[in-house]
């Protein structure tokens, strides 16, 4: 079982719709949690952390964590052009304290 | 706030020859990580360091690949020798500390030839 899983996408949704990035990981004790964006040819930015159960609202972006499922999900709504991009789920792992990255999921949003 | 500093940008050279990145983290980050990120992947672990010392490089090629931070900021990077499926970016990044969001540097993209 790879440590931190993506779906690669590619993910398709129409301008306006709510996109929906999902991230599983494989180490029970994790406690933090990022969501990454990657457009093409550049560095990945830091969209949202998460550090507890539960939802996390940041404008137009909701992660939502479920420990006791291992899964941290990403959500945007109202989703634009401009959101086409890789989204880049991380996991600080907590045997070895150091961070893993999942491979991305390509998110397209067609207007 | 200035950001992570990377150099240089782009570097081409030969299988067999030997290349080194540097990297200067924010101000004030103690925890800088170097990453490999080959193309349609997600970013690689190769080290991390808090401070001067090494958290984990469990992931780094040992046999071609070094790094340090002597003095627990800036970091350099090197492979010697370079082989074909080095070619990928290279990223560095840094936090406050290893529980806290990165902040990642431009990379250096690296062709072997």
């Amino acid at each position: 079982q790879k440590e931190v899983e993506q779906n690669s996408g590619p993910l398709s949704v129409p301008e306006g719709a709510i996109a929906s990035l999902n991230c599983t990981y494989s180490d029970r004790g994790s406690q933090s949690f990022f969501w990454y964006r990657q457009y093409s040819g550049k560095s990945p930015e830091l969209i949202m952390s998460i550090y507890s159960n539960g939802d996390k609202e940041d404008g137009r972006f909701t992660a939502q964590l479920n420990k006791a499922s291992q899964y941290v999900s990403l959500l945007i709504r109202d989703s634009q052009p401009s959101d086409s991009a890789t989204y880049l789920c991380a996991v600080n792992m907590e045997n070895n304290n150091d961070m893993r990255f999942g491979a991305g999921t390509r998110l397209t949003v067609k207007p | 706030e200035a950001g992570v500093a990377q150099s240089p940008r782009y570097k081409i050279i030969e299988k067999r020859q030997s290349v080194a990145f540097w990297c200067n983290p924010i101000s004030g980050h103690a925890t800088l990580y170097w990453y490999q990120q080959i193309l349609g992947q997600g970013p690689k672990l190769l080290i991390q360091f808090q401070n001067n010392g090494v958290v984990d490089d469990s992931q780094l090629p040992k046999d071609r690949f070094s790094a340090e931070r002597l003095k627990g900021v800036d970091s350099t990077l090197k492979i010697q020798p370079a082989k074909l499926e080095d070619s990928a970016v290279y990223l560095c990044a840094s936090s406050k500390n290893s529980n806290q969001p990165q902040h990642f540097g431009d990379g250096t993209r690296l062709s072997i030839l």
